[in-house]
């Protein structure tokens, strides 16, 4: 398995500016997670999904972030519009929830965006 | 992460032992996780430890668990410059959520 992929791996964009990441999970798994990591903030997790569902969005930052699961095999995270304190890295991690005991959460390289 | 605490910085000697440790809030844990991350990279899962046991060992990795104390703790011995990373624990509380900790970052001096 390719792992989790996603895209794209750098974005630059300027402020105000739509940005899109794009994530695909493991297959076979049915949990995926948007974290964000910021050098004061540390790892934060935005948002989860299982069997495609949010479950839990309570770490969304604000109503410009916004992310969709259409099917199993994708997932979005969409910031709208953009501003420069949004600059991070983000991850997406997948998991086979409830598949094997230990839940263990399979992390994908990073989209590092950088918002001028 | 909420309530997973971490020193945010370790530097040894290459060949040492070096121990990273981490303190959690919810004794309802099941597993607790040591994830590394290189630069550059995303977290990569190092070792798990189930909430039932005291101990762990992986080849150069040992990893210690007091549930009294919330304490957990990885030891990576004869340290190597490959080790240096920024090291995360993380604990699985209800359902399928991870709570991490803010991070250490792990510097082996040649």
């Amino acid at each position: 398995d390719a792992g989790v992929i996603q895209s794209p791996r750098h974005e630059v964009t300027e402020m105000g500016q739509e940005v899109t990441l794009r994530c695909k999970p493991i297959s076979g798994h049915n949990s995926l997670f948007w974290y964000r990591q910021t050098m004061m903030r540390g790892l934060e997790l935005l948002i989860y999904f299982n069997n495609n569902v949010p479950i839990d969005d309570s770490g969304m930052p604000e109503d410009r972030f916004s992310a969709k699961m259409p099917n199993a095999s994708f997932s979005t995270l969409k910031i709208q519009p953009s501003e420069p304190r949004d600059s991070a890295v983000y991850f997406c991690a997948s998991s086979p929830q409830g598949q094997v005991n230990t839940n263990e959460q399979f992390f994908g390289p990073g989209t590092r965006l950088t918002v001028l | 992460g909420e309530d997973v605490e971490q020193s945010l910085f370790l530097s040894v000697r290459e060949g040492d032992s070096s121990v990273i440790n981490c303190t959690y809030t919810d004794s309802s844990s099941t597993y607790l996780y040591w994830y590394k991350q290189e630069p550059g990279a995303g977290l990569q899962l190092l070792t798990y430890i189930f909430s039932n046991m005291d101990m762990k060992q992986d080849q150069r990795l040992t990893v210690l668990l007091n549930k009294k104390d919330k304490h957990l703790s990885l030891r990576i011995a004869d340290t190597q410059t490959g080790d240096s990373a920024i090291y995360f624990c993380a604990e699985s509380r209800t359902g399928n959520q991870f709570y991490f900790g803010t991070g250490t970052s792990l510097t082996v001096i040649p």
